[in-house]
């Protein structure tokens, strides 16, 4: 692994299932950040975590939830998708602080019908 | 509210110079990124400016004024390779990015 992978690739969901998706970086990041990109608006922070053991919400965290057990992993939870969580998902993280660069994973797309 | 503005689409000719400007209304400022998005790909960072001024990186510019919410990309020596979509990003009192809808730069021949 090289810098940072998510999984699926792409994934097509019922309305209503429960979805996973991975984030796994190997840069020893501290700083995970989850954001959903959608056509014509700007990228928007879901959760973050400033270190493993801890996160917090970001801009749109309603419907999803995520869990920091360790340095590399930040996965985020759809308990039960809706169609409007339809969208392009990326995964980021950084070194230690804010103003340190993002580096983000090459993405997740994910279609709730 | 929150307020990041950024052209939806320019256009510019290959071997020119193109300027992409952003405006941004945060609550707090801790500084302004500039990334690069393929089509289908991920984001990737560009320019960091915290304080007022021009900052050169090759091809690429950054320049900032605080006083005015305003910073602005200048790509020199365009190539095809540079057709992307261009992300500006404010980073507020929280430390929590807020992203413009990006500038689609297309580049003809």
């Amino acid at each position: 692994i090289a810098g940072i992978t998510q999984a699926p690739t792409s994934q097509i969901l019922a309305a209503g299932r429960r979805m996973t998706l991975r984030c796994t970086q190997d840069m020893r990041h501290n700083a995970m950040y989850w954001y959903r990109q959608d056509l014509g608006l700007g990228l928007r922070l879901i959760h973050y975590s400033n270190t493993a053991g801890t996160t917090g919400k970001g801009e749109v965290p309603d419907g999803y939830s995520v869990s920091r057990a360790n340095t590399d992993d930040f996965p985020l939870t759809l308990a039960s998708a809706v169609p409007s969580q339809t969208s392009v998902y990326f995964c980021a993280s950084s070194d230690s602080t804010a103003t340190d660069t993002q580096y983000f994973g090459p993405g997740t797309r994910l279609t709730v019908l | 509210g929150q307020n990041i503005d950024q052209p939806t689409e320019m256009t510019a000719t290959e071997g020119a110079i193109v300027q992409i400007n952003c405006t941004y209304q945060t609550s707090g400022f801790n500084g302004l990124f500039w990334y690069q998005q393929h089509a289908g790909e991920a984001p990737t960072f560009l320019s960091y400016n915290v304080l007022d001024g021009l900052e050169e990186k090759g091809r690429f510019s950054s320049f900032l004024s605080r006083s005015k919410g305003y910073s602005y990309l200048l790509l020199k020596e365009l190539q095809m390779k540079d057709s992307a979509s261009y992300l500006c990003a404010s980073l507020d009192s929280n430390y929590q990015l807020i992203w413009g809808a990006g500038t689609k730069l297309i580049i003809k021949p």
